[in-house]
């Protein structure tokens, strides 16, 4: 499979506790994007990378939230201090200038208990 | 604000039936739409823009600037076509803005 993969696929955590994400974008997108998704929603974006440069913060990303693309490859999106609010779907997508759209990934689901 | 709005949760029709799913927009700006669809234990994938004009499995969208809409339009729904579609408007960086989607579903 070629496609934006995200690990784990499913994520249970204690409140308070710090979880970390994965995203490994399709290789020749140089354009990496984080969103949440929660019930009923649509997704909403947290933060977009080009290459390694982190380009944009939603106002959703809140100082527990950080986001990395080192080497402008993978990208680790981490949650310090965890609350129940934080409980959602996370999706990665990927990009570039002649894709035409987005590849999203199938998600990492947080629960927060 | 940039803000897309999709006014039904649910659209339900019998296989056959015209399906219009709606879309309304605000933006500032010459916009850039995107209806994606997410089937069912399926990821988001993109169904059609409108840049390219195209017809997608039956679907097309046009974009109306004077009502500021985006409506997504199949003459005659078929029962694989149940599922999650999102409007979805480009804004700054090529980052997206979604509506809540509308849950189509098509009964036999």
């Amino acid at each position: 499979d070629t496609g934006v993969s995200q690990n784990p696929r499913h994520k249970i955590t204690k409140r308070g506790q710090n979880v970390t994400f994965r995203c490994d974008p399709i290789s020749e997108h140089n354009r990496l994007y984080w969103y949440r998704q929660t019930l009923g929603q649509g997704p909403e974006f947290l933060t977009y990378f080009q290459n390694e440069a982190q380009l944009e913060k939603s106002r959703l990303l809140s100082d527990r939230f950080s986001a990395e693309r080192p080497k402008g490859s993978f990208s680790t999106l981490e949650i310090q201090r965890t609350e129940q609010g934080d409980s959602a779907m996370y999706l990665c997508a990927s990009s570039s200038p002649r894709a035409g759209g987005y590849t999203f990934g199938s998600g990492t689901r947080l629960t927060v208990v | 604000a940039q803000r897309v709005t999709q006014p039904e949760k649910l659209l339900s029709v019998f296989k056959g039936a015209p399906v219009e799913l709606k879309c309304n927009y605000s933006y500032s700006g010459s916009p850039e739409l995107f209806w994606y669809v997410q089937y069912s234990r399926q990821r988001l994938q993109l169904l059609l823009r409108h840049i390219s004009r195209e017809s997608i499995k039956g679907f097309t969208a046009d974009l109306n600037k004077g009502e500021t809409s985006f409506h997504l339009k199949k003459p005659f729904a078929q029962e694989e076509d149940s599922a999650m579609y999102y409007c979805a408007l480009s804004g700054g960086y090529n980052k997206l803005i979604f509506g809540a989607g509308t849950r189509l579903a098509v009964h036999p």
